[in-house]
């Protein structure tokens, strides 16, 4: 098993829908969870940043974290057309674990 | 806003032939990190370095890659020779800490022909 898995996609949604995005993961012990978003010929960069469980919010964007399932969720709420782009889950004990990425269309 | 620098952005050689990558981290972050990003194996750790000493290039092939940050401004990846199989999206990134969230470039699009 994978330390860190995410389905690839692609999601397609309509313009002003909810997105749900979701990573599932194997090693207890990590303890920092991030998203990043990924746009073509971009680097990733930092979107969401959160510590051991509970739900952090952002704007259009909330994080959640559950540990005892070993299962984080990002949620874009009101997903405009400029959301669309690959999303990273990441987590961490001593380094950082990337998912694969799941690619997201936010269909006008 | 503070960045990565990563140059070239894009690289398209032959194979056998020596490719340099460069990074310039952001000012004041003593750990760099080197990933390198295919369909199919997403996002790859090849080295990492902090306060420019290597600490970990286990995920790289060690006889045609190296890695090296011979001042704290800059970040080096080497591969030679190259071969086909190292085409990919190559990114540095740079950090605080280890496992605190990392600041990446906008990559080497590296293409072996």
């Amino acid at each position: 098993q994978k330390e860190v898995e995410q389905d690839p996609g692609p999601l397609s949604v309509p313009e002003g829908a909810i997105v749900s995005l979701n990573c599932t993961y194997s090693n207890s012990a990590f303890q920092y969870f991030m998203w990043y978003r990924q746009y073509s010929r971009k680097g990733p960069e930092l979107l969401m940043y959160t510590y051991s469980s509970g739900n952090k919010e952002d704007g259009r964007f909330t994080a959640q974290v559950d540990k005892s399932s070993k299962y984080i969720s990002l949620f874009i709420r009101d997903s405009q057309p400029s959301d669309s782009a690959t999303y990273l889950c990441a987590m961490s004990d001593d380094k950082i674990i990337f998912g694969k990425g799941t690619r997201l269309h936010i269909l006008p | 806003d503070a960045r990565v620098t990563q140059t070239p952005r894009h690289k398209v050689t032959e194979m056998g032939q020596e490719v340099t990558m460069r990074c310039q981290p952001i000012l004041g972050h003593n750990t760099v990190f080197w990933y390198r990003q295919t369909m199919m194996q997403g996002l790859e750790l090849l080295a990492y370095f902090r306060n420019r000493a290597p600490l970990d290039d286990s995920g790289m092939p060690k006889d045609r890659f190296s890695a090296e940050m011979p001042d704290a401004t800059l970040a080096t990846l080497k591969i030679q020779p190259s071969e086909p199989r190292d085409s990919a999206v190559y990114f540095c990134a740079s950090g605080l800490v280890m496992d605190q969230p990392q600041h990446f470039g906008d990559g080497t699009r590296l293409s072996i022909l």
